[in-house]
């Protein structure tokens, strides 16, 4: 099993561009999620998705878009880039909910000139 | 929603010693209390969790206590090791898992 991956892994946008960050996972979880790290703030969650065509809105959904058309797979997408956005992107499943073990992707760096 | 405080930000221990990082949440529906720990340019990963039916749970040199009346929970490590320097971070659910701003923990030689 690859267990959860990310893609890309360093990605430099201009402001104003739009891109995808990419998630899969093969272990059949129901519940993935997207969360954001910035020193010193943690891990803000952006959006989560408990099955298959639902998703909703965690601590810091502005500028992001999410979808979840299959259960393997769980896109992030940019809409307008800003350089507020310059973090490092997780991206984590688990088998049904938040209250179940979290396995995080390796992670996206983003930097927005 | 809920919220989750962590302190301290940073903590600095003798080899040997022991280190306690402390969290308290806000919602009284939460349920599920995991600890993540991060090294440098790794992604995090969980080391310990407890659930609102156990007042405290250890493995090895780990343990983490829950004070449901509090809404606070507290991982405790012992005779720390150079190799238990990262990233600690709490967490709290029900669904979304939110989680704490982290501690960065050092141990030194």
């Amino acid at each position: 099993n690859a267990g959860v991956t990310q893609t890309p892994k360093f990605q430099v946008l201009k402001t104003g561009q739009s891109m995808t960050l990419q998630c899969a996972q093969d272990m059949n979880h129901e519940y993935m999620s997207w969360y954001r790290q910035d020193p010193g703030m943690g891990l803000r969650l952006i959006h989560y998705s408990v099955g298959a065509g639902i998703t909703d809105q965690g601590e810091v959904p502005n500028g992001y878009n999410v979808s979840r058309s299959t259960t393997e797979d769980f896109p992030l997408r940019l809409l307008s880039a800003a350089p507020s956005q310059t973090s490092v992107y997780f991206c984590a499943s688990s088998y049904s909910s938040g209250a179940d073990t979290q396995y995080f992707g390796p992670g996206t760096r983003l930097t927005v000139l | 929603g809920e919220n989750v405080e962590q302190h301290p930000s940073t903590l600095s221990v003798q080899e040997g010693d022991s280190a306690v990082i402390k969290c308290t949440y806000s919602d009284s529906a939460s349920n599920y209390f995991p600890w993540y720990k991060q090294e440098l340019g790794k992604r995090p990963q969980l080391i310990i969790d407890i659930r609102s039916n156990v007042g405290e749970k250890k493995d090895q040199r780990i343990a983490v206590t829950l004070n449901k009346t509090a809404k606070h929970f507290s991982l405790h490590i012992t005779e720390t090791q150079p190799e238990d320097s990262a990233v600690y971070f709490c967490a709290a659910s029900p669904t979304p898992l939110v989680f704490g701003k982290g501690t960065r923990l050092s141990v030194i030689a």
